[in-house]
């Protein structure tokens, strides 16, 4: 069946500081790869997706991810952190074939001064 | 385009009421999609329609029913409500990129 992991639940980062949120995943078919952000009371904005090529994807609001197949794993980075950037983030894997997405439980970022 | 809409945004109902979400897209999406989130627990999805005269079941479908109106909209019913359905309810909906679209949420309280 197919899982996503994404281990932490609260991430605290400070603001300017780097950010690493992990996604891990376990799926039979190749995937395609997507994170997902959600403001307090909003719903779900896409950040940035992986379908196929180059493996490091660039996204909005200054985000990245990296595909690593080897490790399946899908993270995403941003090199500065913004105290407008707390907020809920998810990872979340589909794959050709399946009408669905699977989706991990969620990170919530909070930034501190 | 509006992209995905629902309505309404806030409800209350009682223990045994019925209600009706709606949700609609304006992107010509065939894929429709109903989720609820709860804290600590991600999206969970309820109920899909991979095309226009098809549903399926989702992960916890239990105590809802819905109905693929037309190619723009796709209704989440509640027949009888209970506590365990307070939840935020989101609509999605998707073309053949997979990407999701969401609506803006219904937030549901059931007491």
């Amino acid at each position: 069946a197919q899982s996503v992991t994404q281990p932490d639940i609260h991430i605290t980062v400070s603001e300017g500081a780097s950010l690493e949120l992990r996604c891990n995943y376990s799926y039979g078919a190749t995937p395609y790869l997507f994170w997902y952000v959600q403001s307090p009371g909003q719903g779900l904005q896409l950040l940035l997706k992986y379908f196929s090529g180059d493996t490091l994807v660039q996204g909005i609001k200054g985000f990245e991810a990296e595909f690593k197949r080897s490790q399946s794993s899908f993270n995403l980075r941003k090199p500065s952190v913004h105290w407008s950037d707390a907020a809920e983030y998810f990872c979340a894997v589909g794959a050709t074939g399946y009408s669905t997405l699977t989706f991990g439980k969620g990170t919530m970022l909070l930034v501190s001064p | 385009n509006a992209g995905v809409t629902q309505t309404p945004k806030f409800q209350v109902l009682k223990t045994g009421q019925s209600m009706t979400l709606q949700c609609a897209q304006d992107m010509n999406h065939n894929s429709m999609y109903w989720y609820r989130q709860d804290p600590g627990m991600g999206l969970r999805l309820i109920y899909y329609s991979a095309s226009e005269g098809t549903t399926d079941k989702g992960e916890v479908p239990n105590g809802y029913n819905v109905s693929r109106l037309n190619k723009r909209e796709f209704s989440l019913r509640l027949e009888s409500a209970a506590p365990s359905q307070t939840s935020v309810y989101f609509c999605a909906s998707t073309d053949r990129t997979y990407e999701q679209y969401f609506g803006p949420g219904t937030r549901l309280t059931v007491t």
